[in-house]
């Protein structure tokens, strides 16, 4: 059964501050990643997504992408309090259609 | 833009009861998804569909049935709801024919069995 690892598990960091979220897959078929942040109480929305070995920046945040170690990373820098989220990772399979696979998140708390 | 409705929004069912969730969206899209989200933690994908009438089981499919008699609505059954199950049943959706869709998520219901 694919699986999707992240880590840590929690993270708190000062505004300002940089965060650093890490996710693997164990599925050699994956072929694209996604980003997903989710406020308390609210549904998750689509942050980033890469399929290409590298990097990609968006603002504050940059997604890197290891094809190889399948392992990609979400770095959000001069954290604010309203990045204070839930960060899910989810990783499609080769084939599958468009069915995510999603991990069990990074809880980030970014402290004034 | 589009939006997705879920109903009910706050579930309350007893122990053994068939409880039946509801969603809606006016994307168009194809393809609609059910998952399990259990207390701060990652979703579970229980049940998708790639077009109207099709169901394709996920991961956490035992103990639940799905129906999709129309594009724009996913129903999702608990069949013996479980006593102290507390989760937030998302629905999602996304087009097909492209390869790296976004899923668009609805705000959820909440489930609590007594």
């Amino acid at each position: 059964q694919q699986k999707v690892q992240q880590s840590p598990e929690s993270l708190i960091v000062p505004e300002g501050g940089m965060a650093s979220l890490n996710c693997t897959s164990s599925d050699r078929n994956v072929d694209y990643f996604w980003w997903y942040r989710q406020h308390s109480g609210k549904s998750p929305k689509m942050l980033m997504s890469i399929f290409s070995n590298g990097e990609k920046e968006e603002g504050r945040f940059t997604v890197h992408l290891n094809k190889a170690s399948l392992h990609t990373s979400l770095h959000i820098r001069d954290s604010q309090p309203s990045d204070s989220a839930l960060y899910l990772c989810a990783a499609r399979g080769g084939g599958s259609g468009n069915k995510l696979i999603f991990g069990t998140g990074t809880l980030l708390s970014v402290k004034p | 833009g589009g939006i997705i409705t879920q109903t009910p929004k706050f579930l309350i069912g007893q122990e053994g009861q068939k409880l039946t969730l509801k969603c809606q969206q006016n994307f168009n899209h194809d393809t609609m998804y059910w998952y399990r989200q259990d207390s701060g933690k990652g979703l579970r994908l229980i049940y998708y569909s790639i077009t109207e009438n099709d169901l394709q089981k996920g991961d956490l499919s035992e103990g639940y049935d799905a129906s999709r008699e129309k594009k724009s609505s996913f129903s999702l059954t608990v069949t013996s709801a479980q006593k102290n199950e507390m989760a937030v049943f998302l629905c999602a959706s996304s087009p097909s024919g492209a390869n790296y869709a976004e899923q668009f998520f609805g705000p959820g219901t909440r489930l609590t069995v007594l």
